[in-house]
């Protein structure tokens, strides 16, 4: 629908356990991003990357780790999860880095929902 | 980086009726966007505006920029149960390579 997909869309995982949350973007976009949305704090950014090298990092835990292989797709690595992790994390692409005179559609994936037992 | 205020958090309406939601910022803006998200969806982009005193229609959507480009409000006339979401104002910062975005605004619409 939007050009960025994400998945697993449900994931439901222990304290002790690691997984991995996948973002892909196909719309030819240079920069993508995560974020984490909660009840309490909506739409808070974790990660920005502009053609695979992180350019922000909002002081996230470091039991989350992105990984960006290419401009298309991104990655966002999970170990040892707290219960406050849980939330829905969105990626988000845009054509270029943000642009402060011009045009900055960001395209958001449908998300992924987290629940961490 | 530049925080905007998004109000109200919560409005309650019945179908029928209009909807406001302002967005507001203490220093001048280069532009700003606004976002819809559906309950159990993901933010979608409406609309971005740019020029000062700048309105903008999408069918029954209202979007204005303030004159001194501070502040701005989305108006839903005659709101439908297809209006029911969360509302976004998104600002460029001066600095820092993301989207500033409002706490947003959810609208419940009661037939």
């Amino acid at each position: 629908e939007t050009g960025v997909t994400q998945t697993p869309r449900h994931l439901v995982m222990g304290m002790t356990n690691k997984k991995s949350l996948k973002c892909e973007q196909h719309l030819g976009h240079n920069a993508m991003y995560w974020y984490k949305q909660s009840a309490k704090k909506p739409l808070e950014l974790m990660f920005v990357y502009s053609l695979e090298e992180r350019v922000e990092n909002n002081s996230v835990p470091s039991r989350f780790s992105p990984e960006c292989p290419n401009s298309s797709h991104l990655f966002l690595h999970l170990h040892t999860l707290q219960p406050e992790d849980s939330a829905l994390y969105l990626c988000a692409s845009t054509q270029r880095l943000l642009d402060r005179e011009g045009y900055n559609e960001q395209f958001f994936g449908p998300g992924t929902r987290l629940t961490v037992l | 980086g530049q925080q905007v205020m998004q109000i109200p958090q919560y409005q309650h309406v019945q179908e029928g009726e209009d909807f406001t939601t302002y967005c507001n910022s203490s220093t001048t803006l280069s532009n700003i966007q606004w976002y819809k998200q559906r309950p159990g969806g993901h933010p979608v982009f409406l609309i971005q505006l740019v020029k000062s005193g700048e309105v903008k229609k999408q069918k029954r959507l209202t979007f204005q920029f303030g004159e001194a480009k501070k502040n701005s409000s989305l108006h839903i006339t005659a709101t439908q149960t297809t209006d029911v979401g969360t509302y976004f104002c998104a600002v460029t910062p001066n600095s820092g390579y993301a989207l500033n975005f409002g706490k947003g605004t959810s609208l419940l619409v009661t037939p």
